[in-house]
């Protein structure tokens, strides 16, 4: 599976965007990017992924470079429950057997501020 | 029910004693996972289930650790023997698994303490 780069943590002005980069420069052709992101005291949770075209949600959105070895998650107005460990993950699609490569790195501890 | 669940929330153990933690999937997910987080520390990766069947071991991290899954639902992780570098939050999660490959839903996860 393709590896994951990212800062050990950032910090960001509360209302001011939130840019998390996460490189991948080793990521293959059926390969998503994936962003999960875990709040002090819960389990993780899923963000949004995509192949490489941009993707938005109601949560953030996903740049994917278009050589697709890195990422930036961008949360437009981050408030202060965003504080919490994001982790971008490499996951390659329709396996099957083997593992489907759900595997955490060190994530970015991102610290919204007010 | 709507979300993974999980259960004990909390266990407390003595040393040496065995401990069965339970994970009851989303309905119709597939790929089923476990995960340790220690105090402090990322997510480390023990097993993934696809069906009852668990095509990836290695991340267990002794023979005193073991999993199981019937039904292709609940799944209960086992520690034998239990140490106190055992203590630590297990988290499962359930997803629809390949080659959908859609998003993981997590439990709230089982804290154990070994005294």
């Amino acid at each position: 599976d393709a590896k994951t780069t990212q800062p050990t943590s950032m910090d960001c002005a509360e209302g001011r965007a939130a840019n998390l980069p996460c490189n991948h420069s080793t990521i293959s052709g059926n390969e998503y990017v994936y962003w999960y992101r875990q709040i002090h005291s819960q389990g993780p949770q899923y963000i949004i992924h995509g192949l490489k075209n941009n993707e938005t949600n109601e949560m953030a959105s996903l740049i994917i470079t278009e050589d697709r070895k890195s990422s930036t998650l961008i949360l437009p107005h981050a408030t202060l429950r965003d504080t919490a460990v994001y982790y971008c993950i490499v996951i390659s699609l329709g396996r099957g057997v083997g593992n489907w490569g759900l595997i955490f790195g060190q994530g970015t501890e991102l610290s919204v501020k007010p | 029910g709507a979300g993974v669940s999980q259960s004990p929330s909390n266990k407390v153990t003595e040393k040496g004693k065995d401990v069965e933690l339970r994970c009851d999937p989303i309905s119709g997910h597939t790929a089923l996972y476990w995960y340790r987080q220690s105090l402090g520390q990322g997510l480390e990766f023990l097993i993934y289930f696809q069906g009852n069947s668990a095509p990836d071991k290695s991340g267990l991290p002794s023979d005193r650790f073991s999993a199981e899954r019937t039904g292709g639902s609940v799944s209960t992780l086992t520690i034998q023997r239990t140490q106190q570098e055992d203590s630590a939050v297990y988290l499962c999660a359930s997803s629809l698994g390949p080659p959908k490959n859609t998003e993981a839903f997590f439990g709230q996860g089982t804290r154990l303490t070994v005294v």
